[in-house]
C-alpha cells in the first residue's frame, strides 16, 4: 500500500464552526506533514510530525491544531477560521524526516464562508 | 538556505513535441532533487528523484531529468508530449531534515 488517504475531499465551513481533516497512511512512515496550497502556488509547509511528536510548526495560527494519535494517523483540527484560510490542504508522509521522498495525499478542498 | 527556481511559469507545446521544463537550485552541497506533477484538483505525484546515484534519472510517464552540478540544474524532459501531460509541475529540493522547498511551478499546456 503506497497511498496516503485524506478525508473529507471537500469541506465547507463557517467561521464559527469546528471541523477536522483526517489523513492516514499504512506505509510504516514515521514522518507526516500538513501543507496548505493556494491556487496557482506551490504547497506551503504547516506542520511536521516525526515519530508522533510535533517536530516543526511553521508559525501557523493557533486556529489550526494538529494531532497525531498514532503513527498512521494525522489530524488537523480547525476552529474559527477566516475566509483567507480557504485552500487545498495536503497531507504527506515519508519514511522519516531525513528520508527525502514524500508521498502526498489527494488533499481536502476547504472553503471558509 | 536552499532555493529552487523554475524558469517559465507557463510552457506550451504541441502534442508530439519535446517537453523541456527548467529547474535550477542553489545549494552549496548537491541536495536531493525531485519533480512532482499535480493534475487539477489533485495532490502531488512524484515523477522522479535525484539522490546522487545517477545523473540521468528516469521517471514515470516517460519523463526523465538530468542533474548537472556545473550548471546547478535539474531540467525535466519528455521526448514526445501527450495531451494527458497537461498539468502543473513542481521542482523541489531537500537536504537532510530541512524542509522540502518547492519552486513556483510551471503550468504545462499541450496543444492538439
Amino acid at each position: 500500500d503506497t497511498e496516503v488517504t485524506q478525508t473529507p475531499k471537500h469541506l465547507v465551513m463557517g467561521m464559527t464552526n469546528k471541523k477536522s481533516l483526517k489523513c492516514e497512511q499504512h506505509m510504516g512512515h514515521r514522518a507526516m506533514y500538513w501543507y496548505k496550497q493556494k491556487a496557482k502556488k506551490p504547497p506551503e509547509l504547516m506542520f511536521v510530525y516525526s515519530y508522533e511528536k510535533l517536530s516543526i510548526n511553521e508559525s501557523v495560527p493557533s486556529r489550526f491544531s494538529p494531532e497525531c494519535p498514532n503513527s498512521s494517523l494525522l489530524n488537523l483540527h480547525l476552529h474559527a477560521l477566516q475566509p483567507e484560510d480557504s485552500a487545498l490542504y495536503l497531507c504527506a508522509s515519508s519514511q522519516d524526516e531525513y528520508y527525502n521522498e514524500q508521498f502526498f495525499g489527494p488533499g481536502t478542498r476547504l472553503t471558509v464562508l | 538556505a536552499q532555493s529552487v527556481t523554475q524558469l517559465g511559469s507557463h510552457v506550451s507545446v504541441s502534442e508530439g513535441a519535446l517537453v523541456l521544463l527548467r529547474c535550477n537550485y542553489s545549494s552549496s552541497v548537491p541536495p536531493y532533487l525531485f519533480w512532482y506533477v499535480q493534475y487539477p484538483n489533485q495532490g502531488l505525484q512524484l515523477l522522479l528523484k535525484y539522490t546522487s546515484a545517477a545523473t540521468l534519472v528516469k521517471g514515470i510517464n516517460g519523463f526523465e531529468a538530468e542533474f548537472k552540478k556545473s550548471e546547478t540544474s535539474f531540467h525535466l524532459t519528455k521526448p514526445s508530449a501527450h495531451m494527458s501531460d497537461a498539468a502543473e509541475y513542481f521542482c523541489a529540493v531537500k537536504k537532510g531534515a530541512q524542509k522540502l522547498v518547492f519552486g513556483q511551478g510551471t503550468r504545462l499546456t499541450i496543444n492538439p
